[in-house]
């Protein structure tokens, strides 16, 4: 199974300190992405890097890709209690028009005041 | 822009009777579409890959008489859940991606929960 594997399963912060979520994956990928579930919801897309890219950057978030490891990294600086969500990397590989993703397994992070 | 509509949100039904998921792309065409279930407090796990036009493709494992799939166009892909059993309850979440790109993020709906009694 190609599905990655995060930890930590759960974090929990206090408002205003950083979390960061790490993500293992088995095989090549073309990129691989980080999205958020908030509880009984669908997923949003945060953030893709592709497999070429080592660092990437969108508002609070920083993500880092280390394809000689297959791991990659999320960071949320200075989070905030609506930053309390699930979240799950994914790789994507290939398939017909679109890229197929395998969703690794989560880590919930609870965000307190 | 790039929002993906499923309906309904939540289903009950009775064991024995089938349910029909939509999922739809409202602003943007999506040749391809994907299907994916979720446990509690778990995973997403891909269904299948519904591809418009043709004969959707199933992950191993998944019965693909039990989960029918329909993408008969390239704003609406279907699932739906034969002969329901209470181990199909479930969360289903489908997604698309808007653009041609192997680059490009997937755009997901807000899930339907099915509980089988």
């Amino acid at each position: 199974s190609q599905q990655g594997e995060e930890d930590p399963q759960a974090l929990s912060i206090q408002e205003g300190e950083n979390a960061t979520m790490n993500c293992s994956y088995k095989t090549s990928i073309n990129n691989l992405q980080w999205y958020r579930q908030n509880s009984g919801r669908g997923l949003v897309h945060l953030i893709l890097i592709r497999s070429n890219e080592r660092e990437k950057h969108s508002g609070r978030l920083r993500v880092t890709l280390d394809t000689s490891k297959k791991s990659s990294s999320l960071l949320i600086t200075a989070s905030r209690a609506a930053d309390t969500a699930s979240y799950f990397c994914a790789t994507g590989v290939p398939t017909g028009t679109a890229s197929k993703l395998t969703f690794g397994t989560g880590t919930r992070l609870q965000v307190t005041l | 822009g790039a929002v993906v509509s499923q309906h309904p949100s939540w289903v009950i039904c009775k064991s024995g009777t089938s349910v029909k998921i939509e999922c739809r792309s409202l602003d943007f065409q999506a040749t391809t579409m994907f299907w994916y279930r979720q446990f509690p407090k778990q995973s997403l796990m891909l269904m299948a890959t519904s591809n418009e036009g043709s004969k959707a493709t199933y992950e191993q494992g998944v019965e693909k008489d039990k989960f029918l799939i329909n993408h008969a166009s390239l704003t609406l892909s279907t699932l739906t859940v034969t002969s329901a059993h209470p181990e199909d309850s479930s969360f289903y979440i489908c997604s698309a991606e808007q653009g041609s790109s192997y680059n490009s993020p997937l755009h997901f709906g807000n899930g339907t929960r099915l509980t089988v009694t």
